[in-house]
């Protein structure tokens, strides 16, 4: 059964440095979500893809945190730089247009310290 | 914006009785309204959900329900076994916008 990948799964930085996140969605899923979560809340999106484009990105933090998927499939996150409040959980979805359903990837665990 | 809030945070239950989780919506836009079961370490997997036309639906031990007129939706789960030990997510999406809100979790334990 095909999956959403995530790497990497463990990320540790110091604050102020940067740091780059991969989401690869499943084939043929032509939506695809960030998420946040932060230890015992549920995730919140940051942004959301259609193909290349984004179609949301209001919750982004736009000084700091940078999303693209430039050929429509996989997507790269960024933080530049992080700061310790970026502590959390960042998961990446998927979907096809024809379905409701999201799949999540594992997530990375993000440590800013 | 979507606002869902979800109760009760913690629930214990013993193995083999029921348990239920509740959520609230505000937007009486929303139209799509999933369960995703978080095991520890591992990513959200949609267990059920449920459209707006629709006020009831069951798979096996696990069930949902909806109120539209109340705005409020339920996850019961059955005869409960030590492997539904996880945490919950209810979440509700706006059929305009496509976005997905989601409450703040419940924390399933199964007492053996």
């Amino acid at each position: 059964e095909a999956e959403v990948a995530q790497s990497p799964r463990y990320k540790i930085t110091e604050k102020s440095q940067a740091v780059a996140f991969w989401c690869d969605p499943i084939s043929g899923h032509a939506t695809l979500y960030w998420y946040r979560q932060i230890l015992g809340q549920g995730p919140e999106l940051l942004v959301q893809f259609q193909d290349e484009s984004v179609v949301d990105d209001s919750q982004l933090p736009k000084d700091r945190f940078s999303a693209e998927r430039l050929k429509g499939v996989d997507s790269t996150l960024k933080i530049q730089p992080a700061e310790l409040g970026d502590s959390a959980m960042y998961l990446c979805a998927s979907r096809t247009g024809a379905q409701e359903t999201q799949y999540f990837g594992p997530g990375t665990r993000l440590l800013v310290l | 914006g979507e606002n869902v809030e979800q109760h009760p945070s913690t629930l214990s239950v013993q193995e083999g009785d029921s348990a239920v989780i509740k959520c609230t919506y505000s937007d009486s836009a929303s139209n799509y309204f999933p369960w995703y079961k978080q095991e520890l370490g591992k990513r959200p997997q949609l267990i059920i959900d449920i459209r707006s036309n629709v006020g009831e639906k069951k798979d096996q031990r696990i069930a949902v329900t909806l109120n539209k007129t109340a705005k409020h939706f339920s996850l019961h789960i059955t005869e409960t076994q030590p492997e539904d030990s996880a945490v919950y997510f209810c979440a509700a999406r706006n059929f305009g916008n496509e976005k997905l809100t989601f409450g703040t979790g419940t924390r399933l334990t199964i007492i053996p």
